[in-house]
């Protein structure tokens, strides 16, 4: 079935550094979102990119579209302790069904 | 702040039982989706209600099923719990002509013992 491959698993970065995940598909998509889900919690939508090559940012964050629209990256600047948590990636499967799927997750720990 | 609510927070059952859980939608949002998350993974979707009626479905059983109601809040009930059903059950809210950009409640946690 559809798969999307998240990299690295987890990370373990010092307080202020700047951090970088991706997600790769081996099908086309024509949207891709990113969430952060705490633990015990929904995960909470931080950028939806719906145009091939788009480069959003939301203060820190800022993720691109891969202009193959199989892929996708989401960069996090100066990161905080209040940047822990697990972050997905996410497809719209097709139009008219609601699916999206999900990758695996990347768990971010900041060290103060 | 999403604005969607979900109840109850955490439930416990045990095999064989029927469990009812809750979704509010986000204000101005018709369509609901419901997903399962297990430890560890990713959500995965089990199906979206839209106008009443199930709009689409993922790789769940028949006791799975839904409700969707005239003021857009939604009903999922599983029949028959298995011990695989514990996860977490997150419902997400969109508007129609925007699909794919779903907000997510903060789930119920299910325990079947």
């Amino acid at each position: 079935g559809q798969q999307l491959n998240q990299s690295p698993q987890s990370m373990f970065i010092q307080e202020g550094e700047d951090v970088s995940m991706n997600c790769t598909s081996s099908s086309i998509f024509n949207t891709w979102l990113w969430y952060k889900q705490d633990p015990g919690e929904g995960p909470v939508l931080l950028i939806a990119l719906y145009k091939a090559g788009e480069l959003t940012s939301n203060g820190r964050l800022t993720a691109q579209f891969g202009i193959t629209r199989k892929d996708s990256f989401l960069n996090i600047s100066a990161s905080i302790p209040s940047d822990v948590g697990i972050y997905f990636c996410a497809v719209a499967f097709s139009s008219n069904t609601g699916k999206l799927i999900f990758g695996q997750g990347t768990t971010l720990q900041v060290k103060p | 702040e999403t604005g969607v609510t979900q109840s109850p927070t955490h439930l416990i059952k045990t095999r064989g039982q029927q469990v009812t859980l809750r979704c509010s939608s986000q204000s101005g949002h018709n369509t609901v989706s419901w997903y399962q998350q297990a430890l560890g993974q990713g959500p995965q979707f089990i199906f979206q209600y839209y106008r009443e009626e199930e709009n689409g479905r993922g790789n769940f059983p028949p006791r799975f099923s839904g409700l969707q109601f005239p003021n857009y809040s939604s009903e999922l009930n599983v029949n028959a719990l298995e011990l695989d059903d514990s996860a977490l059950y997150l419902c997400a809210s969109n508007r129609m002509d925007r699909e794919d950009t779903q907000y997510f409640g903060p789930g119920t946690r299910l325990t079947v013992l």
